[in-house]
Formats: C-alpha cells, structure tokens, sequence
C-alpha cells in the first residue's frame, strides 16, 4: 500500500518567515495529494490540493509544490501569522477504484510573534 | 447544510464495556470513513464504506465494527473496549466522484476508555 513520511514534525517559526513542510509518497500511482489543517481541538480542514498534472498551485499565502518524479510534495507559507499555528497533515490517494487517503504523521506549526 | 456530525462528543467507557458511536452526513456523500487520531501517529483509517450495505476494513479495524444501513449514517462499534482503544475518533465522507475526492471531516469524538 502507499506510505507517506512527513518532516519535520514540528517547527517553529517567527511571525513574517516563510515555512516550509514536506512530504515523500511511495506509490507512483497516486494522483491526488491534499493538505489539511488541524487547530487545536477541532477537526482537519483542506487547505490546498494538487493533482499530478499540476507541478504548483498557489492560494494567497499557501502553495504546494509536486515532484513527480521525486515522489515528493511540499507544502509552502509566506509571511506566516500567529492563527497560522496547527498541525498540518500531507496525505496522498491513488485516484482509481475504492482507495483511501494515505495520511503523514503531522507536523505541528508554532509562529511566535 | 449541517455537514458532517457525529455522536457523542466525548465519551468515558470502563474496560469491557460497548458503545456505537454516530455519523450522519447531509451532502448525499457515497463514501464515508472512520477514523482514529493519536498523538504523533497522524490519521489511521478504522474501516470505510462506498455505499449503502457495503463496508470495508482500513489500516486498523481490529476491535471494531462498522454498518451503513442508511447512506447518511456511519456507524462504528467498540464491542469490549479496551484502553488502547483512548483515542480521538473523526469521521468522514466524500463524493464518489473521480473529479470531486475532497474529504469532509467531522467535529470528532474523545473517547477516554478507564
């Protein structure tokens, strides 16, 4: 099945750097790598998503880039903010049939100000 | 559109003892999945279903069972909890659609198992 690492899993940060998460996947069929956000206490929410036709998409201050011949994706904030603070998870899917997400561990994200 | 819910939101169980917990979903969604959360361990899928009457196990079903008797509702059982069974349980669902693959999650359930 697929397996996805996450690093690092935790970073800190001061208000207005950049940060930077990435993620490995192991299956080259997967096409469909989404990211979601986890606040404390509440439930993960998407964030940004690419598919593997796509090399980079960008939302405002988030951006996810894909290698696929790598096997890799990362997931970029610019000008970071303290409410910019969670846990974010990378996961991965092979698009065809009955799959399910593949998630990574997490990565716990502190902005100081 | 309430989304995805789920029942109850926290929950004490003592060893040996069961418990159904709840997920409906109003977005006609085909797929719904459960989930467990622990500390450093990211999102493991329980089990997951396609469709009404159809389930199937993930990467951790053991101790648990499943039914989609309605296509809103998800159920997971816990037949003889156990504490290893702690956990913060998140159910979700999606489209059965090749284009729409989005995952909507639950508020999620606490389970404290003594």
């Amino acid at each position: 099945g697929e397996n996805v690492e996450q690093h690092p899993s935790t970073l800190s940060v001061q208000e207005g750097d950049s940060a930077v998460i990435k993620c490995t996947y192991s299956d080259s069929a997967s096409n469909y790598f989404p990211w979601y956000k986890q606040e404390l206490g509440k439930r993960p929410q998407l964030i940004i998503d690419i598919r593997s036709n796509v090399g980079e998409k960008k939302d405002q201050r988030i951006a996810v880039t894909l290698n696929k011949t790598a096997k890799h994706f990362s997931l970029h904030i610019t000008e970071t903010q303290p409410e910019d603070s969670a846990v974010y998870f990378c996961a991965a899917l092979i698009n065809r049939g009955y799959s399910t997400l593949t998630f990574g561990k997490g990565t716990m994200l502190l902005v100081s100000p | 559109n309430a989304g995805v819910t789920q029942t109850p939101k926290f929950r004490v169980l003592k060893t040996g003892q069961s418990m159904t917990l709840l997920c409906a979903q109003d977005m006609n969604h085909e797929y719904m999945y459960w989930y467990r959360q622990d500390p450093g361990m990211g999102l493991r899928l329980i089990h997951y279903s396609v469709g009404e009457g159809t389930t199937a196990k993930g990467e951790v079903p053991d101790g648990y069972n499943v039914s989609r008797l309605k296509k809103q509702n998800f159920l997971l059982g816990l037949e003889s909890a156990a504490p290893s069974q702690t956990s913060v349980y998140f159910c979700a669902s999606r489209r059965g659609l090749a284009n729409l693959v989005e995952q909507y999650f639950g508020p999620g359930t606490r389970l404290t198992v003594t």
